[in-house]
């Protein structure tokens, strides 16, 4: 079946560093994917629409100079969290829709930031 | 705009004990309504979905919801939980079908031996 994967799981970095998340579709192409923050024990709420070949689409609220996102192809899309913050910690799900269909997206097993 | 609410942070229950867990949607059209669930370390899982037909629907795991528009509810139950069920579940309602999933706040499943 289709899966997609995030990489790193986890990650500690320093106060005012960049990190960078990956999500890729493993066995399938998915020219949409979407970005989602959870603060523990809370909700997914969604970040942005990560869109390949054009600018991601970012939810009210969301700075997109703060979270940076390139689909660079159609199997992958990048989440960068530029000049990381304690209060940017979190856990970090991408996900990607099914192919020909719009029923049913695919979540990756998130990406957990810590910062110091 | 859609939202969601899960009425229920934390619940317990015995296994082998039925379960249902609760919740209400609030979306301008018929909504594409999902369950997942959240394990430790896993990332979410499908449970079930509903987009129209039977309101009653079957998932994985033994679970079921119903769909009830009249009381904009799409509740999940199962008769008979595992200690295995234990996690968290989100229900979601979608836009678009499963595009720009709006979650709500998790329940929190806990099973007493």
């Amino acid at each position: 079946g289709a899966v997609v994967s995030q990489h790193p799981s986890w990650v500690i970095c320093k106060s005012g560093t960049s990190v960078k998340i990956e999500c890729r579709s493993l066995d399938f192409q998915a020219t949409t994917m979407f970005w989602y923050r959870q603060f523990p024990k809370q909700s997914l709420m969604l970040m942005a629409t990560s869109n390949e070949g054009s600018k991601a689409t970012y939810e009210q609220g969301v700075e997109k100079d703060k979270f940076l996102i390139n689909h660079a192809s159609l199997t992958l899309s990048t989440l960068t969290v530029t000049s990381a913050h304690p209060e940017d910690s979190s856990f970090y799900i991408c996900s990607a829709p099914r192919p020909q269909t719009q029923e049913t997206q695919y979540f990756g097993p998130g990406t957990r930031l810590l910062v110091l | 705009a859609q939202s969601v609410t899960q009425p229920d942070i934390h619940i317990t229950v015995s296994e082998g004990a039925s379960l249902e867990l609760r919740c209400n949607y609030s979306y301008g059209a018929t909504p594409y309504l999902f369950w997942y669930v959240q394990s430790p370390g896993q990332g979410l899982q499908l449970l079930l979905k509903y987009f129209s037909g039977d309101t009653l629907v079957q998932g994985i795991k033994g679970f079921e919801a119903e769909f009830k528009r009249s009381q904009s509810s799409f509740n999940l139950r199962k008769p008979s939980v595992h200690w295995s069920d234990a996690a968290e579940y989100f229900c979601a309602v979608g836009e678009w079908g499963a595009q720009k999933l709006v979650f709500g706040q998790g329940t929190r499943l806990t099973i007493n031996p």
